[in-house]
């Protein structure tokens, strides 16, 4: 059973749009992380989301953490090129063991 | 300075081999990790050790045993590669186990069975 749902699973836009990338789950988690990762590399943090209804900002991309902690999103305004990787969120709903999503696959082109 | 160094970066080899795959942190963590990730790319934690002791041990076949001869070094040993073992494997590294802490990834060995 997947513990957090990740949608959409690919995305393709061009350069200036918005998106909104979703992370979903029926558990309660008692916090959420969002990592990047790009081709070739290991996933790098962005950020992580603690308390429910909790909004994060880092440049373009705004994140938020659900008010009953089960989800989380993650908006980037005015896309760039650069943005270009795969999107995980990440939780730990028990013990230590991280749980990823599928990730979300995101192309911007210029 | 590379944070968590995985070696080799890429493993090719025939069924049935026995392999390890490496990992040093340089970061002062008190615990370390092994994911595998797919050919879909999703990521799935396998072991975790903290202080050199193992804390997560997910259903993996026994084949996979992990060591931690030091807080610094966390090892994957393979044995009897099937082809279903081909998938990308990343050590990670955290100051202390817990769902607050970041952790910081290496950039993969690829292991490809022929």
């Amino acid at each position: 059973t997947q513990l957090l749902e990740q949608s959409p699973q690919f995305l393709s836009i061009q350069e200036g749009e918005n998106l909104t990338v979703y992370c979903n789950s029926s558990s309660v988690f008692s916090s959420l992380q969002w990592y990047r990762q790009e081709p070739g590399e290991g996933p790098v943090l962005l950020v992580t989301v603690v308390t429910g209804g909790e909004v994060k900002k880092l440049k373009r991309l705004t994140f938020q953490f659900g008010d009953a902690r089960k989800d989380s999103s993650l908006h980037i305004t005015a896309a760039q090129p650069g943005d270009t990787g795969l999107y995980l969120c990440a939780g730990v709903k028990s013990g230590y063991a991280l749980n990823f999503g599928k990730g979300t696959s995101l192309l911007v082109t210029p | 300075d590379t944070a968590v160094s995985q070696t080799p970066k890429y493993l090719v080899t025939q069924m049935g081999n026995d392999k390890s795959i490496k990992c040093e942190q340089n970061l002062g963590h008190d615990t370390m990790y092994w994911y595998k990730q797919d050919s879909k790319k999703f990521l799935k934690i396998m072991f975790s050790y903290n202080n050199k002791e193992l804390i997560i041990n997910e259903t993996v076949p026994n084949r996979f045993s992990p060591k931690s001869p030091d807080k610094a070094h966390l090892n994957l040993h393979i044995n009897s590669l099937e082809l279903g073992d081909s998938a990308v494997y990343f050590c990670a590294s955290s100051q202390m186990p817990g769902s607050n802490q970041p952790q910081h990834f290496g950039d993969g060995t690829r292991l490809s069975i022929l």
